[in-house]
Parts: structure tokens; sequence; C-alpha cells
């Protein structure tokens, strides 16, 4: 089973909402990551979580606040957004962070900020 | 500029014929994976290659890495419309560290016609 579970599908929030985005996985893996993405454009990484600590944060706004209460899942907290954040958030997972770096990717939240 | 050169960026094509996309870079890689996204979707990962000079088949999809693990090429014979969708390499490279991140090529948007 390699399935990243994301929820919800799609979120519209305003500028001044608070929200989050949720995400599972049961395979045991110990590496998870948020990625934003724009349309037709490659993933964008924003945060690693690395046995559950954050280990990568690439200088992402403080009005994205990850969090991982456990190793199987990973929450994505949003306040005071930008419509330009407006995009396709992916979650997801690896095995082993110094492994092979096989990543499974959930279906991705898509959020339009109004 | 980009670390990972993928091409061609757009490719439209009629069922049947045959297609190569390449990902180059300048820098040795442990390992690069394909992926294949569907409008609104995730990535999916089609295949991991490690080894120098390796060739992996998948039904009508060839994934080859190259001698030096510099480069990366994925030939689709006889396309169908259902091979349609955004293809994009990505790279592990060579460091230390506890949490290593992919470096994604900018994708390939492939349309197969019927």
């Amino acid at each position: 089973d390699t399935e990243v579970t994301q929820t919800p599908k799609h979120l519209v929030m305003g500028m001044t909402n608070k929200k989050s985005l949720k995400c599972e996985q049961h395979m045991g893996h110990r590496a998870m990551y948020w990625y934003k993405q724009k349309a037709k454009k490659p993933p964008e990484l924003m945060f690693v979580y690395s046995y559950e600590k954050l280990s990568i944060n690439e200088s992402v706004p403080s009005r994205f606040s990850p969090e991982c209460p456990n190793s199987s899942l990973l929450n994505l907290h949003l306040h005071a957004l930008q419509p330009e954040d407006s995009a396709l958030y992916l979650c997801a997972s690896s095995q082993d962070p110094g492994s092979t770096y096989e990543q499974y990717f959930g279906p991705g939240t898509r959020l339009t900020v109004t | 500029t980009q670390l990972l050169e993928q091409s061609p960026q757009f490719l439209s094509i009629q069922e049947g014929e045959n297609l190569t996309v390449y990902c180059n870079s300048s820098s040795v890689f442990s390992s690069l994976q394909w992926y294949r996204q569907e409008p609104g979707e995730g990535p999916v990962l089609l295949v991991t290659v490690v080894t120098g000079g390796e060739v992996k088949k998948l039904k009508r999809l060839t994934f080859q890495f190259g001698d030096a693990r510099k480069d990366s090429s994925l030939h689709i014979t006889a396309a169908q419309p259902g091979d349609t969708g955004l293809y994009l390499c990505a790279g592990a490279l060579f460091s230390s560290g506890s949490a290593r991140q992919l470096t994604f090529g900018s994708g390939t948007q492939l349309t197969v016609l019927p």
C-alpha cells in the first residue's frame, strides 16, 4: 500500500480565515513533506519533517505553519493567506530521509484564497 | 538556473507515435525518479533508477539513467491518449545530512491526441 491521503480535496478561504490541511500515511514512512504547486509547474518544496522533527523550511512565510503530531500525520495550518497562495498543496512521504528518496504523493488539496 | 533541465516542455502528438523526454544536469544524482501527474491529482511515481546505465521498462515506457548519473530519458512507444499528463523527473543529490530533498525538472506536458 503506497497511499497518502489528504483532506480536504478542495478549500476556499478568505484572507482573514484560519484553516488546516491534513495529510496521513500508514506506510511507516519517517519523512513527510509539504509542497506547493502552481498549474503546469513542478512542485516547490515548503517543509520537510524527518522523524517527526522539522528539518527543512524553505523560507516559507509564517502564515504557513506546519505540524507533525505523530509519525503518520502532517498538518499545515493556514492563516491570513494572500490570493497568490492559491495553488495545489501536496503532501508526500518517503521511507527514510536518507534512502533512495522515493516520495509518494497524496492527491493534493486545491486551495483558493479569495 | 534550473538544476535539472527537462525537455521538451510541451509535446503534442498523435496516438500511435513514439516520443522521448529528456532530463539533463551537470550534477551527479544518487537516484532519479520519474513521475506522471494528471490535472488536479498528485504525481504518481513511475520508476526509480539508481545505477548508471540502468534501463527499466514499464509496459510501453522505457527509462534510462545515464552512465555518469547526470541525465535520464523516458521513451514511450505507441503513445495512447491515456498517457496524457505532466511528466516530471526528480533527482536526489549526493549529500550528507539527515533529510535530503528531490530536485524536480521543469516538467513535460504531454498531450496524445486520438
